[in-house]
């Protein structure tokens, strides 16, 4: 069973730029799997940021697509985001998610989440 | 985007009652739609996939039904641990979205 977990810094400068990694336990991120970013901002609802597949194609929410870049790394199980210009609007809580690739591509499972804080 | 419109935002039930969340898709999504049970300061959890299969683990009481643009999630027979927020989520397309949510609160 994967396991997926979120690390990274919790507070980052306006105008900088948010970074995070998902570490993938449990199977080799080169399964057939979509690896997804979702975040929630406080009080608020889900919002799908983006996905990657072992093989770097990505798919990217075009809210977010012109300062979003999301990365794989093989040799660590990681995937990784990268978030540039943050403003407060970009505080929430980053999830990192799964979905079978070829499947109804819900999202399971999930890491435990990580609180980014936008702030000077 | 496809715009995912949940009815109601908050609903307050009792232990043993039977209750019915609303999804509705701005354009038909098949069945690519999928609920998930979100509780404070934890992940949602994936209850329902493909609007009616029941995730291996998730109690028989939970139920889905619809495809195109119309979507429902029945609770029938309230547990204490039901109360929470649920989320429903179309799949068709990127970018994928989701409801707004409808806390489910007890009366």
């Amino acid at each position: 069973q994967v396991q997926l977990q979120e690390s990274g810094p919790g507070l980052v400068k306006p105008s900088g730029t948010l970074s995070l990694a998902c570490a993938v336990f449990g199977d080799s991120i080169t399964i057939s799997n979509w690896w997804s970013w979702v975040r929630q901002s406080p009080g608020k609802g889900l919002e799908w940021i983006g996905e990657i597949y072992h093989s770097g194609t990505t798919n990217y929410n075009p809210s977010l697509k012109s300062r979003l870049t999301i990365s794989v790394d093989k040799s660590t199980n990681q995937f990784s985001l990268k978030l540039s210009s943050v403003t407060a609007a970009d505080t929430a809580v980053y999830y990192c998610t799964t979905s079978a690739y070829g499947s109804q591509n819900w999202f399971d499972p999930w890491g435990q989440g990580t609180l980014v804080t936008v702030s000077s | 985007d496809i715009q995912m419109t949940q009815s109601p935002s908050s609903l307050s039930a009792s232990v043993g009652d039977r209750v019915t969340i609303t999804c509705r898709a701005s354009q038909s999504i098949t069945s690519y739609l999928n609920w998930y049970q979100q509780k404070p300061g934890r992940a949602p959890k994936v209850l329902i996939n493909g609007a009616s299969s029941l995730q291996s683990g998730v109690p028989s009481r939970f139920s889905g039904r619809g495809s195109g643009t119309d979507f429902t999630l029945t609770i029938s027979g309230l547990q204490p641990e039901d109360f929470a927020t649920y989320y429903c989520q179309q799949s068709y397309s990127t970018p994928y979205t989701f409801g707004q949510g409808t806390k489910l609160e007890i009366k």
